[in-house]
């Protein structure tokens, strides 16, 4: 069964750092080019990152208003892709998803975890 | 920034037909890609490059784009795809959502 399962999300003070992570199975992990993805409450969806597959040079592109703050990793020894979120603020708060398109495209989102729970409040 | 602009809400009556559209600049020069999200659940894919439906997604469902504007049709809509819909494409390594719309079925 293809699935991602996200981890990590938690109730953080504004300025605290919080490190979310993403395990996949059933595809090959390693080929996949992974996103975050997050969802504001009521609002819509809005991209945040990815970081492409090592064999395409296991780059990283970043939102404008992460840009700087967050940080997308990946270890595929474990599958696993991480969200590295800094200087956290109101406006972080969201259910964070990550998503991929699979192991054979990278233009759409085809998988998405149930997502992760985000919460920055004092 | 690219932006995409979608209606903030479609209304359909059980049957008939449902049109979502999708407006970027030159959008016809990228792929669209479509979600279906409901309440307390994450984005399901429904269309992707444009017209192509993924496995499991019924024959209903389908797109185009032309121009500057992409569009999601659902044939024969039923109340099952009362949802959010939410179309996507890709500008400078940065990947773009539409604010989405909210299709209601009467």
């Amino acid at each position: 069964e293809v699935q991602l399962v996200e981890s990590g999300g938690a109730l953080v003070q504004p300025g605290g750092s919080l490190r979310l992570s993403c395990e996949g199975s059933g595809f090959i992990f390693s080929n996949a080019w992974m996103s975050w993805v997050r969802q504001a409450p009521g609002k819509g969806l809005e991209w945040i990152g990815r970081i492409k597959s090592s064999a395409d040079g296991g780059t990283t592109d970043y939102a404008t208003p992460v840009k700087g703050r967050f940080i997308v990793s990946r270890d595929d020894s474990k599958n696993t892709v991480h969200l590295q979120m800094n200087s956290l603020n109101a406006d972080d708060t969201a259910v964070y998803y990550c998503s991929t398109a699979g192991d054979t495209s990278w233009y759409e989102f085809r998988i998405w975890g149930q997502g992760t729970q985000v919460t920055v409040s004092s | 920034s690219y932006e995409l602009t979608q209606p903030p809400s479609v209304s359909v009556s059980p049957g008939q037909t449902a049109l979502i559209t999708c407006s970027g600049d030159n959008l016809d020069s990228k792929y669209a890609c479509w979600y279906q999200q409901k309440p307390g659940q994450p984005p399901l894919l429904v269309i992707y490059q444009d017209s192509e439906r993924p496995s499991g997604i019924p024959e209903r469902f389908s797109g185009s784009n032309s121009g500057n504007t992409a569009t999601l049709t659902i044939s024969g809509t039923q109340a099952v795809d009362e949802a959010d819909y939410y179309c996507q494409t890709w500008a400078s390594s940065t990947a773009v959502f539409g604010a989405g719309t909210k299709l209601t079925v009467l």
